[in-house]
């Protein structure tokens, strides 16, 4: 299957501050990419679709301000969580479609604990 | 909106013996995606049904979609502890910001497989 890498893996950061995570398609052109916030024990929640080269459609009750999301080119998308505070710790996870197919793969994901 | 609800929630089996998955839907399915997750990591894509009836196989693992395509199974035969996971029920619905579907996924059943 198609490979789709996250970084970074883990991230630890002070409240207030702003972290970056990347979401990349490794073989693939991603005409699509979706970001999801998972709690522990928790399935997976949608958070936004982002298409190449316009904006990300937000799921309702997901800030866009706090949570900007740029898909700039085909095989990267970035997840931008500004001003962080502790209860944005989660594991957040992207996946990537593409072309005719419409299964998604999924990336490693990325923990975020926010001290 | 769409729900999936799986069942049950968690399964502890021991090394050798089947084991049955399920996941309803709230609605017809356009798609069902059976994923596997490890703890703290990301998805990894089983299989995919899209037709009333289908049932598809890899390697020792089974998913089918009732005819009405409101349900689906996973099946494990002879259970292995390299099956240990938690695997979820994705169901994808039109999304109206770009070629991709979008996924809302069941809460996940953790399956523990005891050597």
């Amino acid at each position: 299957g198609a490979v789709v890498s996250q970084h970074p893996s883990r991230v630890i950061c002070k409240s207030g501050t702003s972290v970056k995570i990347e979401c990349r398609s490794l073989d693939f052109q991603a005409t699509t990419m979706f970001w999801y916030r998972q709690f522990p024990k928790k399935s997976l929640m949608l958070m936004a679709t982002s298409n190449e080269g316009s904006k990300a459609t937000y799921e309702q009750g997901v800030e866009k301000d706090k949570f900007l999301i740029n898909h700039a080119s085909l095989t990267l998308s970035t997840l931008t969580v500004t001003s962080a505070h502790p209860e944005d710790s989660s594991f957040y996870i992207c996946s990537a479609g593409g072309g005719n197919s419409v299964t998604q793969y999924f990336g490693p994901g990325t923990r975020l604990t926010v001290l | 909106s769409q729900e999936l609800e799986q069942s049950p929630q968690s399964l502890i089996v021991q090394e050798g013996k089947n084991l049955t998955i399920n996941c309803t839907s709230s609605k017809t399915l356009y798609g069902l995606y059976w994923y596997k997750q490890k703890y703290g990591e990301g998805l990894i894509f089983l299989m995919m049904l899209q037709k009333g009836g289908e049932e598809k196989s890899h390697e020792k693992i089974t998913a089918k979609l009732d005819e009405k395509k409101q349900q689906s199974s996973l099946h494990i035969t002879a259970s292995q502890p390299s099956h240990a996971g938690i695997y979820l029920c994705g169901a994808d619905s039109p999304n109206s910001g770009g070629s991709n579907y979008k996924l809302t996924f069941g809460k996940g059943t953790l399956l523990t497989v005891n050597p």
